[in-house]
């Protein structure tokens, strides 16, 4: 089945600092997503893309569509405390339009 | 305007038992998901349904699993015979649509599931 490769496993940063993960897939896929997770939680849609090439930011949140359609990144700028939790990067492609791929999650830690 | 609920949020079950987990939609969304989350894991597409049909099980186990999607109430995950590898955390998720457009899946907080 497809697979997201999602790097880094986990980030250690100070209070204040940019940070940025990235999805890569042996596959096109024709939607990309964004979820973060606080631990207990489920996940919450932070950034939807349905375009190549697309850039769309929310907030301190940026990511873009890769022209490749293969790859995806989030940019998170002056992280905060609350940044804190797991990140997923999800796929949909055509055919199953609905069927989200996830990768293994990004885990970021902000020290304040 | 209430997001995806589910219950229960824990379920402890010992090994044989069956597991019953129950998934209401966000008001308005008609497409619902079941997704399985192991420890350190990323998600894993189960099941999807509409009311009363079930459009795609491919990622269900053939055996011991089941979902439904009635045409009143929640949709119901079930789990017969619960074993060990069946903990795990199941999240539902529903959508406005499943086409191009308006098909955003919105989680509910999960049913963590432990088989003792």
């Amino acid at each position: 089945g497809q697979q997201l490769n999602q790097s880094p496993q986990s980030m250690f940063i100070q209070e204040g600092e940019d940070v940025s993960m990235n999805c890569t897939s042996s596959s096109i896929f024709n939607t990309w997503l964004w979820y973060k997770q606080d631990p207990g939680e489920g996940p919450v849609l932070l950034i939807a893309l349905y375009k190549a090439g697309e850039l769309t930011s929310n907030g301190r949140l940026t990511a873009q569509f890769g022209i490749t359609r293969k790859d995806s990144f989030l940019n998170i700028s002056a992280s905060i405390p609350s940044d804190v939790g797991i990140y997923f990067c999800a796929g949909q492609s055509g055919g199953s339009n609905y069927k989200l791929t996830f990768g293994k999650g990004t885990l970021l830690t902000v020290n304040p | 305007n209430a997001g995806v609920m589910q219950n229960p949020r824990h379920l402890v079950r010992r090994r044989g038992q069956e597991a019953r987990l129950r998934c209401s939609p966000m008001k308005g969304h008609s497409h619902v998901y079941w997704y399985r989350q192991l420890p350190e894991e990323g998600l894993k597409f189960m099941v999807y349904l509409q009311k009363e049909n079930i459009i795609d099980e491919s990622g269900m186990p053939k055996e011991r699993f089941s979902a439904e999607f009635p045409k009143e109430g929640p949709s119901i995950l079930r789990i017969q015979q619960v074993v060990r590898g069946d903990s795990a955390a199941y999240f539902c998720a529903s959508s406005r649509t499943s086409g191009e457009l308006n098909n955003e899946q919105f989680f509910g907080p999960g049913t963590r599931l432990t088989v003792l």
